[in-house]
């Protein structure tokens, strides 16, 4: 089972508008990470927030992590057309030297011309 | 360099055929994984190297072959495949230890017929 549960699912806006995706997990983190899938292709990776990090920026990218809540978040302002893609959090499981990355279920963003 | 780079792109193959797929880089990184990625899904693991040592199985079936010949090279030996073996294959890397930022191949676009 997957650590991470995305929603929405899937997120259709138009261009220009911002783009907000939440991620729920269940047990406690060392950090968090989020990834970006264009359609069948690699993963790429976009920001690691830490566990004692609240909020963390980079360009047009915001993601703000409650801990309390096991909970996070990734806002995309001004979308554009090139944003599509589907977006992952993941979050580390297992002991040292035995880590694995496991990743939530996705949102499928759309951003509409 | 920031590339892994996996081969082939694409892959069809029949039931009773063995193939392989490769996956390489160049970054220094002492941890490489393959995911398995069905349509609309997250990546699943399905084995981590760490020093060449392969330290997580996933409890993948055995027609899939994991090797780790140094620690620039990857490869996953598929013999005796089903129909629904037919997924994206994705090869990654890391700094060991931990997850800190992981960088994915383009994948394996893998059709079992």
């Amino acid at each position: 089972s997957q650590q991470g549960e995305e929603d929405p699912q899937a997120l259709s806006i138009q261009e220009g508008e911002n783009a907000t995706m939440n991620c729920s997990y269940k047990t406690s983190i060392n950090n968090l990470q989020w990834y970006r899938q264009n359609s069948g292709r690699g993963l790429v990776h976009l920001i690691l927030i830490r566990s004692n990090e609240r909020e963390k920026h980079s360009g047009r990218l915001r993601v703000t992590l409650d801990t309390s809540k096991k909970s996070s978040s990734l806002l995309i302002t001004a979308s554009r057309a090139a944003d599509t893609a589907s977006y992952f959090c993941a979050t580390e499981k297992g002991t040292q030297g035995a880590q694995k990355l496991v990743f939530g279920q996705g949102t499928r963003l759309t951003i509409n011309p | 360099d920031t590339e892994v780079t996996q081969t082939p792109k694409h892959l069809v193959m029949g039931m009773t055929n063995k193939k392989s797929l490769k996956c390489e880089q160049h970054m220094g990184h002492r941890a490489m994984y393959w995911y398995k990625q069905k349509a609309k899904k997250p990546p699943e693991l399905m084995f981590v190297y760490s020093y060449e040592k392969l330290s997580i199985n996933e409890s993948v079936p055995s027609r899939f072959s994991p090797e780790c010949p140094n620690s620039s090279l990857l490869n996953l030996h598929l013999h005796a495949l089903q129909p629904e073996d037919s997924a994206l294959y994705l090869c990654a890397s890391s700094q060991v230890p931990g997850w800190r930022k992981a960088f994915f191949g383009q994948g394996t676009r893998l059709t079992v017929v």
